[in-house]
């Protein structure tokens, strides 16, 4: 069975860093290209992050560009999100999907994992 | 604002049949790059819903269909019932971004 498994969101005050983690099982990591979700509350899946399957191709949205890092450890079956300088309007669900290649549909993803950022 | 354009609702009884567009431009759908669909029911992450345009993955039931013309893409719903109530969303790759790019979303609401 193919599962994705969000881990260390939280509520984190402005200006601080959160590293998010997405342990994967059920299925062959490095086949994969691994990607970042997230939804703001109310509001609609925002793509944040793509690492294709050895990491040597990586790509981000503008809005985190520069303050967010996506990686990937493929001895571990892991992908992770540091996510620095937070702001308040990073706050959403981030959820951790696959794509077999990329571009590519999205076709597993992750329960989420909830960010909070506030004072 | 974002990239794909869709409806922010539809609504039907059940029984019937609604569509929802999702608009793209030359650099995403018009490029000739492949659209995706998403359902997410309240509450729940989203699944994968159509993918590659047209194609259905396994256990979603043929009331479903999706087709693609030119920069724009639409989902059908046929013999739409209560557990069909969802946003759906669509998605594809705009070239111009470098990026993964979603429709806002559409909330279907069964009568």
């Amino acid at each position: 069975e193919v599962q994705l498994v969000e881990s260390g969101g939280g509520l984190v005050q402005p200006g601080r860093s959160l590293r998010l983690s997405c342990a994967v099982s059920g299925f062959t990591f490095n086949d994969h290209a691994m990607h970042w979700v997230r939804q703001g509350p109310g509001k609609g899946l925002e793509w944040v992050s793509s690492i294709n399957w050895n990491g040597a191709t990586i790509n981000y949205a503008d809005s985190v560009k520069g303050r967010f890092t996506i990686s990937r450890d493929n001895a571990k079956n892991s992908l992770y999100l540091q996510m620095n300088s937070l702001r308040a309007d990073d706050t959403a669900f981030y959820y951790c999907t696959r794509s077999r290649g990329t571009p590519g549909p999205l076709d597993f993803w992750g329960q989420g994992a909830l960010v909070t950022v506030s004072s | 604002q974002s990239v794909l354009t869709q409806p922010p609702s539809v609504s039907g009884a059940p029984g019937q049949r609604v569509t929802i567009s999702c608009t793209g431009s030359s650099s995403n759908i018009g490029a000739g790059y492949d659209v995706h669909w998403y359902q997410q029911l309240p509450g729940t992450a989203p699944t994968l819903l159509i993918y590659v345009n047209t194609n259905r993955p396994s256990g979603v039931p043929d009331r479903f269909s999706g087709s693609k013309s030119g920069a724009s893409a639409s989902l059908a719903i046929t013999g739409l019932k209560a557990e069909d109530e969802a946003d759906y969303y669509c998605q594809s790759y705009d070239s111009s971004l470098t990026a993964y790019v979603f429709g806002g979303g559409t909330k279907v609401t069964v009568l």
